[in-house]
């Protein structure tokens, strides 16, 4: 069975600091992606940054880096220079394969809180 | 700008009643969409995965009496909460991907608050 642990239930930094929050996987499919999403607090659900399992670079997205080191399993966001407006939950999700139309799995989440 | 569309964004209703939840994918086609189940500062729970023409597959502990999902079209899928009570109420959210892509980016709608008195 697939699992996602996310094990910082919150975090603080202060704006222009980068931070990490990190994610831990299981699963025994070769083949699968890695995501994070973020949610403030209207709730939607905003995708940020995506890896594959084959994806030997690490995934960058603007201020946003994922640090995917395949044997440990791990799979953290780096945010750097933290901005007020990126405090937020972070969601890790997991999903099977590289084909659309499987569901994601989803960590409970990290509450990222940025002050000035 | 948003590729999923979800109406509507919040619901009152009271027990017993049925609520209706529509989530629509915008320029593009979705054969399967999903939906998930979030109660404050928690996870979110996949429900049901929803498939345009035939029935929808439900997660365990999940009732499919209760929640009832329509996919009649490659663009719209429809949550039904039949009977609602007070525990039902949460945060209900469908997500879609492209299809034929090789990353499989789940798109959410924004999600729909239910509050059931």
């Amino acid at each position: 069975a697939q699992k996602i642990t996310q094990t910082q239930p919150g975090m603080f930094v202060q704006e222009k600091e980068a931070v990490t929050l990190d994610c831990t996987y299981d699963t025994s499919d070769q083949s699968y992606g890695l995501f994070w999403y973020k949610q403030p607090s209207s709730g939607e659900m905003i995708f940020l940054i995506y890896q594959g399992s084959y994806d030997e670079q690490n995934a960058t997205e603007g201020r946003y880096s994922l640090n995917f080191q395949k044997a440990r399993k791990s799979a953290n966001l780096v945010i750097s220079a933290s901005q007020l407006g990126d405090s937020a939950m972070y969601f890790c999700a997991m999903g099977s394969g590289n084909q659309a139309g499987t569901a994601l799995i989803f960590g409970k989440g990290t509450t990222l809180s940025v002050s000035s | 700008g948003a590729v999923v569309s979800q109406h509507p964004s919040w619901v009152i209703c009271k027990s017993g009643t049925s609520v209706k939840i529509e989530c629509r994918s915008l320029d593009f086609q979705a054969t399967t969409m999903f939906w998930y189940r979030q109660f404050p500062k928690q996870s979110l729970m996949l429900m049901a995965t929803s498939n345009e023409g035939s029935k929808a597959t439900y997660e365990q502990g999940v009732e499919k009496d209760k929640f009832l999902i329509n996919h009649a079209s490659l663009t719209l899928s429809t949550l039904t909460v039949t009977s609602a009570h007070p525990e039902d109420s949460s945060f209900y959210i469908c997500s879609a991907s492209f299809p034929g892509r090789a990353k499989n980016i789940q798109y959410f709608g924004a999600g729909t608050r239910l509050s059931v008195l």
